[in-house]
C-alpha cells in the first residue's frame, strides 16, 4: 500500500520565493497532520485537518504560511514570502481520525533550504 | 498543557544487548495515547509501538516493548537484542485523543556498536 506521499523531497530557493509542498495522504485517512523539524525547536505541529477541515492552526508561525486540503486526497502548505529562518525539513502526516490507537504514518518529509 | 520529556540526549549500547530509553510525560487528561517513533539517518519517521492510557498490558511490538507506569507518567521503550540498524534517533509522542495531533519529546539518539 502507498504510504503518505510528499513533494518534493529538496527545494532550495532564494528569500521571497513562494514555495509551495505537497503531500497525498494514505488513502482513507481522515486526519492530515503538518509538523515542521527543526534542530533548535524539534518537531512542532503547524495545522492538521480533520476531514479535510483545518481543526488547529495555533502552530502556523505568521501569514506568511497557509495551508488548504482541498479534497480528501491532497494537501498544500505554501510559504509567501519565504526567509531563511523556514529552512527546516516539514513533513506531513495521515492517520485514521476516529480511532485513538491509530499511529499517524509519516511521509518522508520536504528538506527546505531558504537561502 | 501536555509534555513528553526525554532527558538521554544520547545512548550508546552494544549489539545483542538490551537498553531501555526514557520517556515522562505530563497531562490532565485522563484518557491519551503515547507513540514512540524511530527517525534513522535518512530522515523518515517510522512508527514503532502504541500505548493507550487504559491499556492493561505493556505493548510489545516484536523486538519493542513499552514500559508503562502510569503513575510515575512514564513510558519507557525497551529494545532487546539491540541491532546496528536500530542507531538511530527515538521520539517518545504523546496524543490526548484520536485525530488530534502528537506532542513530542527532543529525542534521544541510540548508538549500537558492534
Amino acid at each position: 500500500d502507498a504510504g503518505v506521499i510528499q513533494s518534493p523531497r529538496h527545494e532550495v530557493t532564494e528569500m521571497g520565493q513562494e514555495v509551495t509542498l505537497r503531500c497525498k495522504p494514505i488513502s482513507g485517512h481522515n486526519s492530515l497532520f503538518w509538523y515542521r523539524q527543526t534542530m533548535m525547536r524539534g518537531l512542532e505541529l503547524l495545522i492538521y485537518f480533520n476531514n479535510n477541515v483545518p481543526i488547529d492552526d495555533s502552530g502556523m508561525p505568521e501569514d506568511r504560511f497557509s495551508a488548504k486540503m482541498p479534497n480528501a486526497s491532497f494537501s498544500t502548505l505554501k510559504i509567501q514570502p519565504s526567509e531563511p529562518r523556514d529552512s527546516a525539513v516539514y513533513f506531513c502526516a495521515s492517520s485514521l481520525g476516529d480511532r485513538a490507537n491509530q499511529p499517524q504514518h509519516f511521509g518522508d518529509g520536504t528538506r527546505l533550504s531558504i537561502l | 498543557a501536555q509534555k513528553i520529556t526525554q532527558t538521554q540526549p544520547g545512548m550508546f549500547v552494544q549489539e545483542k544487548e538490551a537498553v531501555t530509553l526514557d520517556c515522562t510525560y505530563d497531562t490532565s487528561d485522563p484518557s491519551y495515547g503515547l507513540f514512540w517513533y524511530k527517525q534513522p539517518s535518512s530522515g523518515e519517521m517510522i512508527f514503532l509501538i502504541y500505548q493507550g492510557s487504559y491499556d492493561q498490558q505493556n505493548a510489545t511490538e516484536g523486538r519493542y516493548s513499552l514500559n508503562f507506569q502510569k503513575a510515575r507518567k512514564s513510558a519507557n521503550l525497551v529494545i532487546s537484542a539491540s541491532q546496528l540498524g536500530d542507531s538511530a534517533m527515538y521520539f517518545c509522542a504523546m496524543t490526548a485523543q484520536a485525530g488530534t495531533a502528537l506532542i513530542f519529546g527532543k529525542g534521544t539518539t541510540l548508538s549500537v556498536s558492534s
